[in-house]
């Protein structure tokens, strides 16, 4: 089945310790997203990446970095800069060659937690 | 003024009425628009998108959008407990390659 597999579902993270959330989608899309969301808020924009090798900072970007060396892979590291990680990490991916009708679509998230 | 504005709520109503649900959008260049379903706890769900003026149906759901009011709507038909959810409204600009999502509305339907 095609779809964007985020993992693991459930995550602690020690006290100045990185942490790296995996996404991994087979929908041929170009472009994929992480948002963080904190309980009862909006998505707020992490980093982007539209092709293979770049990515761009969204809203939040401090505290996290990204990488993008395959097309269906764009996992997220969470440093331990980032001093209030807990919250819920949503992986989204959108086909953009089509012009920009197309919406985006979720992972199943990443709840992570501080120990 | 935030680029979308959704009422957080809660929107509350019984089942089988009618749930309404709006949002506002800042740039008249936006050209794309979307409907997310998020449950608690859950990843949002893709449940409506709508490009131009005018109403669209999927079922008992109606998407409605009016470019020149910069609004666009999400009726439910025959609400059920089971649409109980955070409904969240997306859009995006011309040109651009990001979403921008508004807060959402919180749906109550009670029984």
């Amino acid at each position: 089945d095609g779809g964007i597999t985020q993992s693991p579902k459930y995550l602690f993270r020690k006290e100045g310790q990185n942490v790296t959330l995996s996404c991994e989608q087979n929908l041929n899309h170009d472009a994929m997203y992480w948002y963080r969301q904190d309980p009862g808020q909006g998505l707020r924009l992490i980093y982007y990446s539209q092709i293979v090798n770049d990515f761009q900072k969204g809203d939040i970007a401090e505290g996290y970095s990204v990488s993008r060396e395959k097309k269906e892979s764009f996992p997220l590291t969470v440093t331990s800069a980032q001093k209030n990680p807990t919250a819920f990490y949503l992986c989204a991916s959108r086909l953009t060659r089509t012009g920009s009708n197309q919406p985006q679509h979720f992972g199943d998230g990443t709840r992570l937690s501080i120990l | 003024q935030k680029e979308v504005e959704q009422n957080s709520g809660p929107l509350s109503v019984p089942e089988g009425a009618i749930a309404s649900l709006n949002c506002t959008y800042s740039d008249r260049g936006s050209q794309s628009f979307f409907w997310y379903r998020q449950y608690s706890g859950k990843s949002p769900e893709l449940i409506m998108s709508i490009y131009s003026n005018g109403d669209k149906e999927d079922g008992r759901f109606t998407a409605q959008l009016n470019k020149a009011s910069q609004y666009v709507s999400l009726l439910i038909r025959d609400s059920q407990p089971s649409d109980s959810a955070t409904y969240l409204c997306a859009v995006i600009r011309a040109g651009f390659q990001k979403l921008v999502f508004g807060t959402g509305t919180r749906l109550l339907v009670s029984p």
